[in-house]
């Protein structure tokens, strides 16, 4: 069985510092997704990965991935307040008729002034 | 840009009634999901389908649920005699192909008294 974890589940950090978000995933998968999520609204498809190596940017956040050691990471830059939100990772598994994500418990991200 | 469409956004049903939840999918998608998300944790996996038919299913999703395609473009899921812990905010998602990006709907929140 697939399980995905991150950490940390809660960070408030100070605008303008750097973080680091980890999310770890158990079984090989081909691809790996990064969500954001504001308070009771859907999920926004920040980033996929898709191989060894893949690192994606937009913004301030910049996504990696690293399947050989299963792990992926989203880096926050010089955060802003308007980052704060909830952060979902979530791995693909397929199979022939289609596939379904895993996603991990979620890292709340408060940016403070 | 196309969207996954989901109806109603908030329901509100007394328990053991029936709920019908509508998605649109994105109109060339072939994959479609339904994920839940029970109030302050993570997105769970529920079903997926494919060819008019459920390819895979969790172990959350009982005889209770089921799915149905009824035309070619509306995507349900029903849950046939709710209870109080299937509250929860309940995603859709279309994917064109196994390996590309699901997108999600806005979710449709279920209130069960």
């Amino acid at each position: 069985e697939l399980k995905v974890e991150q950490n940390p589940l809660f960070l408030s950090m100070q605008e303008g510092k750097n973080y680091t978000i980890y999310c770890n995933y158990s079984t090989t998968s081909d691809r790996l997704y990064w969500y954001r999520q504001d308070p009771g609204k859907s999920l926004e498809s920040l980033f996929v990965l898709l191989s060894n190596g893949a690192v994606k940017q937009e913004g301030r956040l910049m996504a990696s991935l690293d399947t050989k050691a299963r792990l992926s990471t989203l880096h926050i830059t010089a955060a802003v307040h308007d980052l704060s939100a909830t952060y979902f990772c979530a791995v693909g598994a397929t199979g022939a008729s289609g596939s379904r994500l895993t996603f991990g418990e979620g890292t709340q991200l408060t940016v403070n002034p | 840009e196309p969207e996954v469409t989901q109806t109603p956004s908030h329901q509100v049903t007394q328990m053991g009634q029936e709920v019908i939840l509508r998605c649109v999918p994105i109109s060339n998608h072939l994959y479609f999901y339904w994920y839940r998300q029970i109030l302050g944790q993570k997105v769970e996996f529920l079903v997926s389908f494919y060819n008019n038919e459920i390819s895979e299913k969790s172990e959350i999703f009982d005889d209770q649920f089921s799915v149905e395609r009824p035309d070619g473009s509306n995507f349900t899921l029903k849950i046939r005699s709710t209870k109080l812990e299937d509250s929860a905010m309940y995603f859709c998602a279309s994917g064109e192909g196994v390996l590309g990006r699901e997108s999600f709907g806005a979710g449709t929140r279920l209130s069960v008294l």
